[in-house]
């Protein structure tokens, strides 16, 4: 089955400053890959994803880059901000449309104002 | 459009005690998921429902069994709980578009404590 590494397990910036956070991922059918935040003591909630066939997707002070090839993907937030402090989640979904998902063991994120 | 619904919020069980856990979806997807969440262990699946009428095992299914009771719900069963069964569970639910993958939807959690 599919196994998902993420890293760091925790990351600490400055306020202005950008975060990365990483993951792999083990089975090269997987197509699909969000990204979730999970703020303290309520649900993850999509915050950006990319599929298989895109490289790179931006939306606002987020982006998330696919090297297929090396079967890793990532996270960048820029200009960071006390309210970006919460866990991040990778995940990876396997084709075939069943969608088996597995997640990644998350980021904890603190933005340091 | 209250998205995903799970019940209870919280619960405190006994080591033996059984009980279910709903979920319903009011957004028409076909895929219901079922997860656990423990500190520093992430979100595992636990059993997933590609559709109605089928189900699946996931990473950590022992302990558990589910039911897709229509294309809205799916229900969680502990039928003898067990403190490692302590956590917080999500149901979670995605359609399908264009491309068969789609993200998914949480509900707020249910926090069970196996005393």
């Amino acid at each position: 089955g599919e196994n998902v590494e993420q890293h760091p397990s925790t990351l600490s910036v400055q306020e202005g400053d950008s975060a990365v956070i990483k993951c792999t991922y083990s089975d090269s059918a997987s197509n699909y890959f969000p990204w979730y935040k999970q703020e303290l003591g309520k649900r993850p909630q999509l915050i950006i994803d990319i599929r298989s066939n895109v490289g790179e997707k931006k939306d606002q002070r987020i982006a998330v880059t696919l090297n297929k090839t090396a079967k890793h993907f990532s996270l960048h937030i820029t200009e960071t901000q006390p309210e970006d402090s919460a866990v991040y989640f990778c995940a990876a979904h396997e084709g075939g449309g069943y969608q088996k998902v597995t997640f990644g063991t998350g980021t904890k994120l603190q933005v340091i104002p | 459009n209250a998205g995903v619904t799970q019940t209870p919020k919280f619960q405190v069980l006994k080591t033996g005690q059984s009980m279910t856990l709903q979920c319903a979806q009011d957004m028409n997807h076909n895929s219901m998921y079922w997860y656990r969440q423990d500190p520093g262990m992430g979100l595992r699946l636990i059993y997933y429902s590609a559709s109605e009428g089928t189900t699946d095992k996931g990473e950590v299914p022992n302990g558990y069994n589910v039911s897709r009771l229509n294309k809205r719900e799916f229900s969680l069963r502990l039928e003898s709980a067990a403190p490692s069964q302590t956590s917080v569970y999500f149901c979670a639910s995605s359609g399908a578009g264009i491309y068969s993958n789609q993200p998914q939807h949480f509900g707020d959690g249910t926090r069970l404590s196996i005393l």
